[in-house]
């Protein structure tokens, strides 16, 4: 059975850097690419990027490039995230999902990142 | 990037159809059939409802079906059920190699 565990809730302060994980667990690691999906408040779906867990490779959505950093350690299942010069626009839930194949059908249980003075 | 465009909200009676559109351009909806649809009830992750515009995970309603045509998706619901009420998102794959989500429809089953 699939899992995506993330890891707790964050909260941060404006300008400093927040790294969430995600444990995949009930199929082979390296065999999905990884995806990030963020969600504001009351706020629509929003793509970050996608990460291939057998390569590293990475590519992100315009409007985060250069401020995050996607990566993976295959010895333990994990990719991870990281988003840096936070402001309080990012505070949102942010899921780690599976990528099928230009779609997702297991997403992890999200994680509430708030950034706040 | 501008997301996909999805009307705001729409509502019907339940045993109705309703059909909610996702209209993006030829680099992104009409470009691939790369199209999907997630519903999203409060406080929940989203649910996987339809992939590659037409096809329908295992496990969900047949009343729930995909189109395309030209720039535009859409998702159907037909013998609507009060448990249909939730927001409902399109995404879509784009020739930058990204993907793009719809701003979302919040369906309401009066």
């Amino acid at each position: 059975q699939v899992h995506l565990v993330q890891s707790g809730a964050e909260v941060k302060k404006p300008g400093a850097s927040v790294k969430v994980s995600c444990k995949a667990s009930g199929y082979t690691f390296t065999n999905y690419d990884i995806n990030w999906v963020r969600q504001a408040s009351g706020q629509g779906l929003e793509w970050m990027g996608w990460m291939d867990p057998n390569s590293g490779n990475t590519g992100y959505a315009e409007k985060f490039q250069g401020r995050v950093t996607m990566t993976r350690n295959t010895s333990i299942s994990t990719a991870y995230m990281e988003l840096s010069s936070l402001r309080s626009e990012d505070t949102a839930v942010y899921y780690c999902v599976r990528d099928e194949y230009k779609y997702s059908y297991y997403w992890g249980q999200g994680i509430l990142v708030t950034v706040s003075s | 990037q501008s997301a996909l465009t999805q009307p705001a909200s729409v509502s019907e009676s339940p045993g109705q159809s309703i059909t909610m559109s996702c209209t993006g351009t030829s680099s992104d909806v009409g470009g691939y059939d790369y199209v999907s649809w997630y519903q999203q009830h409060p406080g929940k992750a989203p649910k996987l409802m339809i992939y590659d515009v037409i096809k329908r995970p295992s496990g969900v309603s047949n009343r729930f079906s995909g189109a395309k045509s030209g720039n535009t998706a859409s998702l159907t619901i037909s013998g609507l059920q009060a448990e249909d009420e939730a927001d409902y998102y399109c995404c879509s794959y784009r020739s930058s190699g990204t993907l793009v989500f719809g701003g979302g429809t919040k369906l309401t089953v009066l």
